[in-house]
């Protein structure tokens, strides 16, 4: 079995400053990791994936996150916020058998400005 | 990637009625599609596995006699809510289990529907 674990349920950054969410995960073997961002009342938009090459990652929108197995963390970076980041963001881990995929609680993001 | 449609994106309903979901696969054929739901400010919960041409598969807790999938065609997976109650009211999520172009599955979301029943 696997599970994922959002360390925080809220984040809020200014706009300009960095942005890390943070992620670990649960795997009995080498897992696939993603993250996906959900805007208000839509469906989610893949950010970024690991699955088993490089461990530094880069995704959409200048995120980008590090894969660190001896700490089985996936966070989430990226340098400077924009007012457009405010959303939803969920770390998910996908299962042995492949399919089907493990959320974590997710991550509200507020930027101000 | 894949794209995904959902229709409708809203609908509003009379407890007791049955409300039908449709999620598309608008550029590949999809045999594996799932669904989810989501209450406000929680994470997405996995309701079931869509298989095209055979039985849904449906996690635990989830009244498959309630949730009704239909997915009869490489491109549309159906959830027909029956029965209606408010406590069905939720955002339902489709997806659509895609494999790219390494040996690793992906899934691609729906933009969602907003099912309120009063």
């Amino acid at each position: 079995a696997q599970s994922v674990t959002q360390l925080d349920s809220h984040v809020s950054v200014s706009e300009g400053t960095p942005v890390l969410l943070r992620c670990n995960y649960s795997s009995s073997y080498s897992p696939s990791l993603f993250w996906y961002v959900q805007h208000p009342n839509k469906g989610l938009q893949l950010l970024l994936k690991y699955t088993s090459a490089a461990t530094l990652v880069k995704g959409i929108n200048g995120f980008e996150a590090e894969f660190k197995k001896s700490e089985t963390s996936f966070h989430l970076t990226k340098p400077s916020a924009h007012m457009s980041d405010a959303a939803e963001y969920f770390c998910v881990v996908i299962g042995a058998a492949g399919n089907k995929l493990t959320f974590g609680g997710g991550t509200r993001v507020l930027v101000k400005p | 990637g894949a794209v995904v449609s959902q229709h409708p994106s809203r609908v509003i309903c009379k407890s007791g009625t049955s409300v039908k979901i449709e999620c598309r696969s608008l550029d590949f054929q999809a045999t594996t599609m799932f669904w989810y739901r989501q209450f406000p400010k929680q994470s997405l919960m996995l309701m079931a596995t869509s298989n095209e041409g055979s039985k849904a598969t449906y996690e635990q807790g989830v009244e498959k006699d309630k949730f009704l999938i239909n997915h009869a065609s490489l491109t549309l997976s159906t959830l027909t809510v029956t029965s209606a109650h408010p406590e069905d009211s939720s955002f339902y999520i489709c997806s659509v289990q895609w494999r790219g172009d390494s040996l690793h599955y992906e899934q691609y979301f729906g933009p969602g529907t907003r099912l309120t029943v009063t």
